[in-house]
């Protein structure tokens, strides 16, 4: 079975850090380019950033550039966002995807359950 | 690339054929894919390359369009349907969100 599972949301106080991690079963990880996806109380998706197979490109949103970092460990099939200087308007579940390509189509799935960032003091 | 639905919102009832409409601020060719969210969960992957049905999507649902204008068509609408929508464009970094559209029964 195709599975996402993130872990690492807590409650952190605005400008502390925290690391998401996404463990991948079911697929080939290596292979596979991966996203983040937040979600803010009541509010859309929006996404937070991309890494490609091997890691040697990343793509960030600008809400969340020189903040946050994508990473992955491919010998663990885990997918990492570090989130540095945390401010309340990340607060958000947090979902990893995988990001799939195929024929003329691009395309976020599966996706994880999510995990919840809480930023407040 | 900004992404807006219409409508925002939808009250409909059981058996009605729904359109929600998804408009790319610039042409997208088909990396359009649509997503259906419950409260409380993970979004679910509906139709890709604006058309393409998902395996195991049921057949009501379908997708239509390229460049900028795209629908998301649900033929006869069931009890389970009722949820929040999302298209979503992978043409170009930024990806962007719709900014949903909730479904609701009538």
């Amino acid at each position: 079975e195709v599975q996402l599972l993130e872990s690492g949301g807590d409650l952190v106080q605005p400008g502390g850090s925290l690391r998401l991690s996404c463990a991948a079963s079911g697929f080939s990880f290596s292979s596979s380019a991966m996203s983040w996806v937040r979600q803010a109380p009541g509010k859309g998706l929006e996404w937070v950033s991309t890494i490609t197979t091997g890691g040697g490109s990343t793509y960030y949103a600008d809400s969340v550039k020189g903040r946050f970092t994508i990473s992955r460990d491919n010998s663990k099939n885990t997918l990492y966002l570090q989130m540095n200087s945390l401010r309340a308007e990340d607060t958000a579940v947090y979902y990893c995807a995988k990001y799939a390509f195929g024929g003329s189509g691009r395309w976020f799935d599966p996706w994880g359950q999510g995990t919840l960032v809480t930023v407040s003091s | 690339i900004q992404l807006t639905q219409s409508p925002s919102s939808l009250s409909a009832s059981v058996g009605d054929r729904v359109t929600i409409t998804c408009r790319a601020s610039q042409g997208i060719s088909s990396y359009l894919a649509w997503y259906q969210q419950k409260p409380g969960k993970a979004p679910k992957l509906l139709i890709s390359a604006a058309s393409t049905l998902q395996s195991g999507v049921p057949s009501r649902f379908s997708g239509s369009g390229s460049g900028t204008d795209f629908t998301l068509t649900i033929s006869s609408l069931q009890p389970e349907d009722f949820a929040t929508y999302y298209c979503q464009q992978l043409n170009s970094y930024p990806i962007t969100f719709g900014q949903g559209t909730r479904l609701e029964i009538k």
